[in-house]
């Protein structure tokens, strides 16, 4: 069984650095793409970036390019978004998904809440 | 840059009553990298329909998508309770590599 699992929710002062996981097992985690979603409070779904872990081949959003690092550690199946200085409108709900063999995001992590705040 | 124009942005109806949503690209996409996601209330998203007609493992045949080139529909032939959410189209572009999301359609209990 294909499974995502996201590190929990974290709350942050602008300005501070961060990164989130996303856990995958069930799959051949080199095989495929695997991406992140950011969704703002009451607003809809917006692609923020892919990573290919067999090569760490990374493409961005061009309204993310610069303002994130996806990363994946293939010894532990593991991807990650990190941010170096947060700010306020980074708040959101972020998900990790894979894309399938069609590019559709046939799995989803069930989310992790970032808040930044002072 | 491809865009997805959802419309309309919120559909009222009743359960029992059919649904019809759609997705308009401002070019023409191939229908072999469109998906439909489903998301409730405090949950990720779900797959239900991908390559434009597809439905993925687990989805009820009430669900079908259709289309192509620019236009693309998601039905629901008979809605049920737990239909009410929020549906976003997808597509895949390979060259330059790029995700894009219409804005979703919220489907509300009338």
């Amino acid at each position: 069984e294909v499974q995502l699992v996201q590190s929990g929710a974290e709350v942050k002062k602008p300005g501070e650095s961060l990164k989130i996981s996303c856990k995958a097992s069930g799959y051949s985690f080199t095989n495929y793409w695997i991406g992140w979603v950011r969704q703002m409070p009451g607003k809809g779904l917006e692609w923020m970036g892919v990573i290919y872990p067999s090569d760490s081949d990374t493409r961005y959003s061009p309204s993310f390019q610069g303002q994130v690092t996806i990363s994946a550690d293939k010894s532990l199946t593991t991807a990650y978004l990190q941010w170096s200085s947060l700010r306020a409108s980074d708040t959101a709900m972020y998900y990790c998904a894979r894309p399938g063999d069609r590019r559709e995001f046939d799995y989803w992590g069930q989310g992790t809440r970032v808040t930044v705040s002072s | 840059e491809i865009v997805l124009t959802q419309s309309p942005a919120t559909l009222s109806l009743s359960p029992g009553e059919g649904a019809t949503l759609s997705c308009r690209a401002s070019q023409s996409v191939s229908s072999g990298y469109l998906a439909w996601h489903q998301q409730k209330p405090g949950q990720a998203p779900r797959l239900l329909i991908s390559g434009a007609s597809s439905r993925a493992t687990g989805i009820p045949d009430r669900f079908s998508g259709s289309g192509s080139g620019t236009d693309f529909t998601l039905t629901i032939s008979r809605l049920e309770p737990e239909d009410f959410a929020v549906y976003y189209c997808q597509h895949y572009a390979s060259t330059p590599l790029m995700y894009t999301f219409g804005q979703g359609t919220t489907l509300e209990i009338k």
